[in-house]
């Protein structure tokens, strides 16, 4: 199946500072990418839904100013975690979905990314 | 969007066949079902989709009865490595984007 990259895989960051995560298809195209976070022992939630050349749409009760989503190209998509503090350590999670008109619909999701602010 | 209910955890032992319904009461016309499975610190990762009747893959099975307000994960011998969290999501395809909501998902344990 198609794959997903992220990365980082973990970071360790300050309070107050800011974080980058890439999440990338690597063979195709996803003009579509989702961004998700999952607490221990919880269900993913997602966050926001990026699409490639125009905002992203965030879900009720996800701050757009402080979770920063931009997907310059057809391959890549990135989150920003500006001032990050230690309730933003998370599993955070993106995932690229398949081009419409397959047969198979499927969101190929990515390894994940582990945040922790200390 | 259609909101599934599963069980929050099972247990088997090793080559047993596990079955995990999840139920889906306001699936919609246009609505797919897709089963992930997720282990600890890693994305999910596709197991089966299906619309209606029986869908058999490599891995498993889905058995989606007329009405579709249920669905049934049929993973068959299962083994140590089959431990994870399983998720059934429905969602709207094709077309648009595919916005799913994740539930509660069910922590299959397997047992030696």
């Amino acid at each position: 199946g198609a794959v997903v990259s992220q990365h980082p895989s973990r970071v360790i960051c300050k309070s107050g500072t800011s974080v980058k995560i890439e999440c990338r298809s690597l063979d195709f195209q996803a003009t579509t990418m989702f961004w998700y976070r999952q607490f221990p022992k919880q269900s993913l939630m997602l966050m926001a839904t990026s699409n490639e050349g125009s905002k992203a749409t965030y879900e009720q009760g996800v701050e757009k100013d402080k979770f920063l989503i931009n997907h310059a190209s057809l391959t890549l998509s990135t989150l920003t975690v500006t001032s990050a503090h230690p309730e933003d350590s998370s599993f955070y999670i993106c995932s690229a979905r398949s081009s419409p008109g397959q047969e198979i619909n499927e969101q190929f999701f990515g390894p994940g990314t582990r945040l922790t602010v200390l | 969007l259609a909101k599934t209910t599963q069980p929050i955890s099972m247990d088997s032992y090793e080559g047993q066949e596990v079955n995990i319904t999840c139920s889906h009461n306001n699936i919609a016309t246009n609505d797919y079902i897709t089963w992930y499975q997720q282990f600890p610190s890693q994305g999910p990762r596709f197991i089966i989709q299906g619309y209606k009747t029986k869908v058999t893959n490599e891995v498993a099975s889905l058995f989606i009865p007329a009405d579709r307000k249920s669905s049934t994960l049929s993973l068959p011998r299962v083994s140590l490595s089959d431990t994870a969290v399983y998720y059934c999501l429905v969602g709207d395809i094709p077309g648009g984007y595919q916005k799913v909501t994740f539930g509660t998902g069910t922590k299959l344990q397997v047992i030696p």
